[in-house]
């Protein structure tokens, strides 16, 4: 398995700013992602980090609101913009190695972001 | 598409009681099936996995058999301990995503 690290840890924004989340992986990997697990909830998928390209979001979210940046395979970036009180939650993000053919991922520690 | 249901509301239970948590899916194709745990401020980690019919995933005391004629998953424990307090979510994937249950909040009482 792959250690993830995020950064921040926790984060207290205020309304209509921006937040850019940090993830580093000690080892490159195929694949990047990017969930955010809304409080007493379960965890929804935002997109897919391509390497090299634009990333793949799914239904309901949009790039200018979360752009992604994944500049190597050990490293990926999410931004949350505009924030409102909505977007209070926790980001995690995971990995899949190359062994595991995209069907096993190992997960971040998660970035909490409270937003006021 | 994929979906996950879990078994609805939190379970509270005594120490060294049996922990039953159901999780059955809908899907096309053949997935891989998963359990997750989350603890108390922490991150997700994998608990165990399934990858074909009749698998059985096993870790740290918990068990779960991939059961393609009831769409099932169910995780069972055989006697739960104060540590094993926790959210746990049964996920799927059939491709490169993952779809989460809802999870299920364990609470071990001493």
């Amino acid at each position: 398995s792959a250690v993830i690290s995020q950064k921040p840890s926790r984060d207290i924004c205020q309304r209509g700013t921006s937040l850019t989340i940090q993830c580093q992986v000690d080892s490159q990997v195929t694949m990047m992602f990017w969930y955010r697990q809304q409080p007493g909830q379960s965890l929804t998928l935002i997109a897919t980090a391509n390497q090299g390209s634009e990333a793949t979001y799914e239904s309901g979210f949009v790039i200018d609101k979360f752009p992604i940046s994944r500049p190597n395979l050990t490293f990926s970036t999410l931004t949350v913009s505009n924030m409102s009180p909505e977007d209070s939650s926790i980001y995690l993000c995971s990995v899949a190695t190359r062994d595991s053919l995209f069907y096993e991922q190992y997960f971040g520690p998660g970035t909490r972001l409270t937003v006021t | 598409g994929d979906s996950v249901t879990q078994m609805e509301g939190p379970v509270t239970l005594s120490e060294e009681a049996f922990l039953t948590i159901n999780c059955t899916y809908t899907a096309t194709g053949y997935p891989s099936l998963f359990w997750y745990v989350q603890y108390p401020g922490e991150g997700l980690q994998l608990l165990l996995k399934a990858t074909k019919a009749d698998d059985k995933g096993s870790n740290k005391g918990f068990e779960a058999t991939y059961r393609k004629e009831t769409t099932s998953f169910h995780l069972e424990k055989g006697s739960v301990q104060v540590s094993d307090s926790a959210v746990y979510f049964c996920a799927l994937s059939a491709s490169h995503r993952l779809a989460f249950g809802k999870g299920n909040q364990v609470v071990v009482i001493p």
